[in-house]
C-alpha cells in the first residue's frame, strides 16, 4: 500500500498563473482534507471532503477549489495564484466511522509551493 | 477560533528529561489528537483520546484529557535525541462530521 501520496512534491509558479495538486488514497478511506503550513506554524485547513462528490470548506478557503470525483483522488485547484498561497500543501485521509467521528488521519509527504 | 492552542511554542530539555506541552481548545469536540512532525516530514499521528476518556498511555507518551477546562495535555517520558520534532494537536469536531483542526504547535528540542 502506497497510503496517501501527493504530486507534484515541489512547484514553482507566477502570480496569476493555475495549477492543480493532486491527493491520491489507497486505503479506502472516507474522509480526505487539504491543509496549508506556513513556516513556523501549525496546519490550516482549506477544504476537505466526506465522500465522494461531496466538499466543504476549512478555516482558509479562499482562492482554492476542489474536487472529488472519485473516492481515492483529492484535487485542490489555485485557479490565479498569489504569494500569499506560497506554503506547503498537505493532503490527508482518514476511514469514518459510524457516528461520522474522524479519527487517526493519515498524512501525504506534503508539495512545497512558491508563488513568485 | 476552534483550533488547539499549544503552551508551550518552544520546549527545551536534556536527555533524559521528561517533556510537557498542553493543548487548549474553545469548542466542544469528538477527540483530541496528538502528532508529530519531524522537519521538512509529514505528520505522524501519535495518540487518541476520546472525549469520554481521561487519560490514555501509549509506550513514552501519556496523554491527558480534562473537557472541563477544555484542556489536554502530552508527556512524553525519558526523553531522546530522537523525539526532537514538532508536535500538534488536533481536534476533532462533533459537527460539522468529519472537520478536523489543528494547533500551532510546540517544537521539543532533546539535547544529547
Amino acid at each position: 500500500n502506497a497510503g496517501v501520496t501527493q504530486t507534484p512534491k515541489f512547484r514553482v509558479l507566477k502570480t496569476g498563473q493555475s495549477m492543480t495538486l493532486l491527493c491520491a488514497q489507497d486505503m479506502n478511506h472516507e474522509y480526505m482534507y487539504w491543509y496549508r503550513q506556513d513556516p513556523g506554524m501549525g496546519l490550516r485547513l482549506i477544504h476537505y471532503s466526506v465522500g465522494e462528490g461531496t466538499t466543504a470548506k476549512g478555516e482558509v478557503p479562499d482562492g482554492y477549489n476542489v474536487s472529488r470525483l472519485k473516492k481515492q483522488n483529492f484535487l485542490l485547484g489555485l485557479e490565479s495564484a498569489a504569494p500569499s498561497q506560497t506554503s506547503v500543501y498537505f493532503c490527508a485521509s482518514s476511514y469514518s466511522t459510524a457516528s461520522g467521528r474522524v479519527d487517526e488521519q493519515f498524512f501525504g509527504p506534503g508539495t512545497r509551493l512558491t508563488v513568485l | 477560533s476552534q483550533q488547539g492552542e499549544e503552551d508551550p511554542q518552544a520546549l527545551s530539555i536534556q536527555e533524559g528529561e521528561n517533556a510537557t506541552m498542553n493543548c487548549s481548545y474553545k469548542t466542544s469536540i469528538n477527540n483530541l489528537q496528538w502528532y508529530r512532525q519531524n522537519s521538512g516530514r509529514g505528520l505522524v499521528h501519535l495518540i487518541l483520546i476520546r472525549s469520554n476518556e481521561r487519560e490514555k498511555h501509549s509506550g513514552r507518551l501519556r496523554v491527558t484529557l480534562d473537557t472541563s477546562k477544555k484542556s489536554s495535555s502530552l508527556l512524553i517520558t525519558a526523553s531522546r535525541a530522537a523525539d526532537t520534532a514538532s508536535y500538534f494537536c488536533a481536534i476533532t469536531h462533533p459537527l460539522p462530521a468529519g472537520k478536523s483542526t489543528f494547533g500551532d504547535g510546540t517544537t521539543l528540542t532533546v539535547k544529547p
